[in-house]
């Protein structure tokens, strides 16, 4: 079956704009996260997705924002960029979180360059 | 803060075995130990997962001390393609959600 599919997959944007992210989780899977990872920082939690609630969230500013729809599906947003926001920014999918045992699989990633 | 405890960089060669540790000396009962992979310029790569007993599938084995606080993946037989970092994560009460990940172990294979 389908993996976890992100697009863009590459994206070039000003200081100041805004960003629109998405991600199609795999079939049937119906909790999205997640993750920025910069080779300063590493791979950092951003929020985490399920049944269209947000459950968890990472400690990055309120710039920083996502949903999910009823399908699942998840964008996230990043508004009024800044050079350090430059990353790949990976989302990742599972069955159910609160199961014991529960795997995430991620996604390529979109990697957002802020000039 | 990242729970584990991983060397920075491991060299092997080519199709020999490949032993690569982590320390969980603070882990609790119910926490699932995750181990994936990230590739370059890839999403990372969920390898295996345990709680208590050894466990094997068709990428790695994963050996977990009795007491918990260390565990070992084993690649059998390195090939180049396994050249990545490697990142040994706790899960707490088993869901895989708002993970920390580490630095993660750099596997470098030599031919």
């Amino acid at each position: 079956k389908a993996g976890v599919t992100q697009t863009p997959r590459y994206l070039i944007k000003t200081r100041g704009q805004q960003v629109t992210l998405s991600c199609s989780p795999i079939s049937g899977h119906r909790s999205v996260s997640w993750y920025q990872q910069t080779p300063g920082q590493g791979l950092q939690f951003l929020f985490e997705y399920f049944s269209e609630t947000q459950r968890n969230k990472g400690n990055f500013p309120g710039r920083f924002s996502g949903r999910q729809f009823s399908n699942s599906r998840s964008e996230m947003n990043v508004s009024t960029l800044e050079l350090g926001d430059s990353a790949l920014y990976l989302c990742a999918s599972s069955l159910d979180p609160g199961s014991a045992g529960n795997t995430i699989y991620f996604g390529e990633g979109s990697w957002l360059t802020v000039v | 803060d990242a729970k584990t405890t991983q060397p920075n960089s491991m060299e092997s060669n080519e199709e020999e075995p490949v032993h690569l540790p982590c320390n969980h000396s603070t882990i609790s009962g119910t926490d699932y130990i995750h181990w994936y992979r990230q590739l370059p310029s890839q999403g990372p790569e969920y390898v295996i997962h345990g709680l208590t007993s050894n466990v094997n599938n068709r990428m790695a084995s994963l050996a977990i001390a009795e007491d918990r606080k260390s565990s070992t993946l084993i690649l059998h037989r390195a090939t180049l393609r396994d050249a990545a970092v490697y990142y040994c994560i706790l899960s707490p009460g088993g869901g895989a959600d708002g993970l920390t990940f580490g630095k993660g172990t750099h596997l470098i294979i030599q031919p």
